[in-house]
């Protein structure tokens, strides 16, 4: 099993420029998640999904969007990239009541 | 609302010790799991433990274990005889009964002298 995907591992964007980051999981879970680790801070979440087709804000949604249409893969879209949104980007996938398992990263830097 | 807090950004240990990493946490739910992570310089999330509000052991792990004390709300990680390759970010969270989510703390940085 791969585990969590993420693409592009680094990604370098202009103000105002769009992306969208990618994640798949072969693990079959239901749970899935992204969240953004800013430099020296834990991490917080932008959005979760409990399932294909149904989606949650988290704590820091905005600037952010999501769509899950498979259990497979759940992409974080940035409309209109702002300085304020480079980060390190994680998404993570697992099931209610086990430990998340975290995919390697997207860096992101805007400038 | 539910909170998790980690007062030590820094450690610094010698090796072969013994080291406690803090973690206390704020919940009204009874039902809730605590976990920690470790994020090396590489970057990846690690999942190390977990412990559930209703176990009745502490949670063990190699060398890894989690000092729960419910009563103080708080859960820390103990890491027997450390090594060079323990030198990492720590990451405690949580996630109580009903959530999809975890909450994390800030996060202590752990630093392993030779």
């Amino acid at each position: 099993n791969a585990g969590v995907t993420q693409t592009p591992k680094f990604r370098i964007l202009k103000i105002g420029q769009s992306m969208t980051l990618q994640c798949t999981q072969d693990m079959n879970h239901n749970y899935m998640y992204w969240y953004r680790q800013d430099p020296g801070m834990g991490l917080k979440l932008i959005y979760y999904s409990v399932g294909a087709g149904i989606t949650d804000k988290g704590e820091v949604p905005n600037g952010y969007n999501v769509s899950r249409s498979t259990t497979e893969d759940f992409p974080l879209r940035l409309e209109l990239a702002a300085p304020s949104q480079t980060s390190v980007y994680f998404c993570a996938s697992g099931t209610l009541y086990n430990e998340q398992f975290f995919g390697p990263g997207t860096r992101l830097t805007v400038l | 609302a539910q909170k998790i807090t980690q007062t030590q950004p820094g450690m610094f240990v010698q090796e072969k010790e013994a080291v406690t990493l803090d973690c206390t946490y704020d919940t009204s739910d009874p039902s809730y799991g605590l976990f920690w992570y470790k994020q090396p310089s590489s970057g990846e999330m690690i999942f190390l433990i977990y412990q559930g509000s209703y176990d009745q052991q502490n949670a063990t792990e190699g060398r890894y274990s989690l000092n729960f004390q419910k009563a103080r709300k708080s859960a820390n990680l103990v890491i027997s005889a450390s090594q060079l390759g323990d030198s990492a970010m720590y990451f405690c969270a949580m996630r109580w009964r009903g959530a999809q989510k975890l909450v994390f703390g800030q996060g202590t940085r752990l630093t392993i002298n030779p």
